[in-house]
């Protein structure tokens, strides 16, 4: 057990429509990572926040976005959703903002109809 | 873009004997590495990493090699046992590049009894 906790851990949806994705980062872990699984794209960084802030960014679209709030949990808010969001996404968290290990979810698995 | 190992190689491995995994990363920039283990249904745990200024790091069982050279990864595992196997990636870390994990494709580890 990684300590990161993710909800839900499957989510069936319809294109067009709006869900939002919850991660609490292992106690102590300022940083929380967000990425993208899919069997095409393999594991894609999508986002990161340090202690509220958002400090890098990856491939992530427009459409989604995310936030840590001040208790630490962030949420990945995905919206407009199309048939080709539906992947594995997962969180992590870590100490501290750079060159950290990184620990893992286990992940929400997105499916659109 | 940057990359990093994008195959999916199959190793097959007697138990008991040693495996050893490769990746190539195509950032010289990078500065940190890391060796996951994805089991199915789970996400990614973290095995070792390893810093740019060592060439050698070693854990329980595992020992993360780094060749700067020519871009290099590997990671050994002893006395492979059946609970290893899984699909095993690498990531490195650009800290000038805003600290993004980009991961390799990833190699499943096959353990025949």
């Amino acid at each position: 057990d990684s300590g990161v906790t993710q909800t839900p851990k499957h989510l069936i949806t319809a294109t067009g429509q709006r869900v939002t994705l919850r991660c609490s980062p292992r106690s102590g872990d300022l940083s929380v990572y967000w990425y993208q699984q899919s069997l095409d794209q393999g594991l894609q960084f999508l986002i990161q926040y340090y202690n509220g802030e958002e400090r890098a960014k990856g491939n992530i679209l427009e459409r989604f976005s995310a936030q840590q709030f001040p208790d630490l949990h962030s949420e990945l808010n995905l919206s407009s959703l199309e048939l080709g969001d539906s992947a594995l996404y997962f969180c992590a968290s870590s100490v501290g903002p750079d060159n950290q290990p990184q620990h893992f979810g286990d992940g929400t698995r997105l499916s659109i109809l | 873009g940057e990359s990093v190992g994008l195959h999916l190689p199959t190793l097959s491995v007697q138990e008991g004997d040693n495996s050893i995994i490769n990746c190539a990363y195509s950032n010289s920039a990078s500065d940190y590495f890391i060796w996951y283990k994805q089991e199915s249904g789970k996400g990614p745990q973290f095995i070792i990493d390893i810093r740019s200024n060592m060439d050698k790091r070693q854990g329980q069982r595992v020992t993360v090699l780094l060749n700067k050279t020519v871009k290099h990864l590997s990671l050994q595992i002893a006395a492979t046992q059946p609970g290893d196997s899984a699909v095993y990636f690498c990531a490195e870390d650009t800290k000038a590049a805003g600290n993004k994990l980009t991961f390799g494709g990833g190699t499943r580890v096959l353990v025949k009894p």
